[in-house]
């Protein structure tokens, strides 16, 4: 079945390091590819999206490319803030419908100054 | 601003006892989801629901119901609460259709059960 792989955090940075979480998913079909934040004590909120092959999702510094041939969509921030730990989670969805989402299992970044 | 509402941060129930977790959206959207959210495993869908009264079971929606009478509520319902059923939960609402539509979720709530 469609499923999400993250890598395992927890991924440990100092403060303006660069930062990358992989993120790879087996479906059969086109999905759309997203990464939502969840901060301590709160819920999830979307990040970035982005629903064709080689689209660019970009928010709040944070950016990443549908990459359809090696079915990938990594996480990139060049220089990260002690703002920005949280645990960040990669999805994808099909349309046309009830928009389900599956998950990945979510990496913990934890950014220390 | 677009709002996803739980009633409760935290709940700590027995086991057996019968657990209800309320959310409510105030955004008019059709779809509403249920997820459980445990360490490792990311979030898994348990129910959710396109319409008043229809729902739909996720990947693990053993030991659990819900309940939607009205467009901006969506209930979880453990039958007879047990300790594997210890989690985060976590309500989302979406728009329905054709397009991409982003999920809106709430802030969680922890449910403990003894």
């Amino acid at each position: 079945g469609d499923s999400v792989t993250q890598m395992e955090g927890p991924v440990t940075l100092s403060e303006e390091a660069f930062l990358t979480i992989n993120c790879t998913y087996t479906a059969t079909g086109y999905p759309s590819l997203f990464w939502y934040v969840q901060y301590p004590g709160e819920g999830l909120q979307l990040l970035l999206k982005a629903t064709k092959a080689d689209d660019k999702g970009s928010n709040k510094g944070f950016e990443a490319t549908y990459r359809k041939e090696t079915t990938s969509f990594h996480l990139e921030k060049g220089s990260v803030q002690v703002s920005d730990s949280a645990v960040y989670f990669c999805a994808l969805m099909f349309s046309g419908g009830y928009n389900k989402l599956i998950f990945g299992a979510g990496t913990r970044l934890a950014v220390h100054p | 601003d677009v709002k996803v509402t739980q009633s409760s941060r935290y709940l700590v129930k027995r086991t057996g006892e019968k657990v209800f977790l309320e959310c409510v959206q105030d955004m008019d959207h059709e779809n509403m989801f249920w997820y459980r959210q445990d360490p490792g495993l990311g979030l898994r869908l348990i129910y959710f629901s396109y319409d008043v009264k229809m729902k739909e079971k996720g990947d693990i929606p053993e030991g659990y119901s819900v309940s939607r009478e009205k467009k901006e509520r969506f209930s979880l319902i453990l039958e007879s609460a047990s300790t594997n059923q210890t989690s985060m939960y976590l309500c989302a609402s979406s728009d329905m259709g054709l397009a991409v539509y982003e999920q809106y979720f709430g802030p969680g709530t922890r449910l403990t059960v003894t």
